[in-house]
């Protein structure tokens, strides 16, 4: 149980163009799902926090004007990298959490993005 | 601003023996703290989750041991495999007022098996 899928694993596109990335519960329903960015050989990097049906909350620094998410149901929430650039090359990783699923964050196997 | 932290980037053990890896935090206030095994791009996996008010706590083949004297945490791995090979990351654990939680990751050590 408690599995959370993204799509796609990986992707490749030309600067300035926009991608869009899944991320699902596949077996429960997340009341909050984070979106993370990893950058080579090093950390997770808290992007946003998102409830289902309101607004994401952005960690500092982080544009929210270009990382736009969407948490439409309680199983899906989108990230969009808007004009996308070479320095947004990275491991994005998506959890989602649910007090019903035993309140604990369940981690997606992340999309490897990569900018041209 | 208040961090969590890892004193070793790699380290290289041979198989069958016991493998520690340590941490360090600077939030006194965490509730709990988590480690995280990371192998080559995938998502994190937990391993096992120690709240601030215990000193240890034993999972299948994996211990975790809180300091709180010196705000260290650490991971042991007993009889090392191959399939242990990964990065491993603490993380703090603070709950936000939304009824969920947030995770700060620590940098992270990477763990080669030597076979």
């Amino acid at each position: 149980g408690a599995v959370v899928s993204q799509h796609p694993s990986w992707v490749i596109c030309k600067s300035g163009t926009s991608v869009k990335i899944e991320c699902r519960s596949l077996d429960f329903q997340a009341t909050t799902m984070f979106w993370y960015r990893q950058f080579p050989k090093q950390s997770l990097m808290l992007m946003a926090t998102s409830n289902e049906g309101s607004k994401a909350t952005y960690e500092q620094g982080v544009e929210k004007d270009k990382f736009l998410i969407n948490h439409a149901s309680l199983t899906l929430s989108t990230l969009t990298v808007t004009s996308a650039h070479p320095e947004d090359s990275s491991f994005y990783i998506c959890s989602a959490f649910s007090f019903l699923a035993g309140g604990e964050q369940f981690f997606g196997p992340g999309t490897r993005l990569t900018v041209l | 601003g208040e961090s969590v932290g890892l004193h070793l980037p790699t380290l290289s053990v041979q198989e069958g023996d016991n493998s520690i890896i340590n941490c360090a935090y600077s939030n006194s206030a965490s509730d709990y703290f988590i480690w995280y095994k990371q192998e080559s791009g995938k998502g994190p996996q937990f391993i096992i989750d120690i709240r601030s008010n215990m000193d240890k706590r034993q999972g299948q083949r994996v211990t975790v041991l809180l300091n709180k004297t010196v705000k260290h945490l650490s991971l042991q791995i007993a009889a090392t495999q191959p399939g242990d090979s990964a990065v491993y990351f603490c993380a703090e654990k603070r709950y936000s007022g939304a009824g969920s939680y947030q995770l700060t990751f620590g940098k992270g050590t990477k763990l080669s098996v030597i076979p």
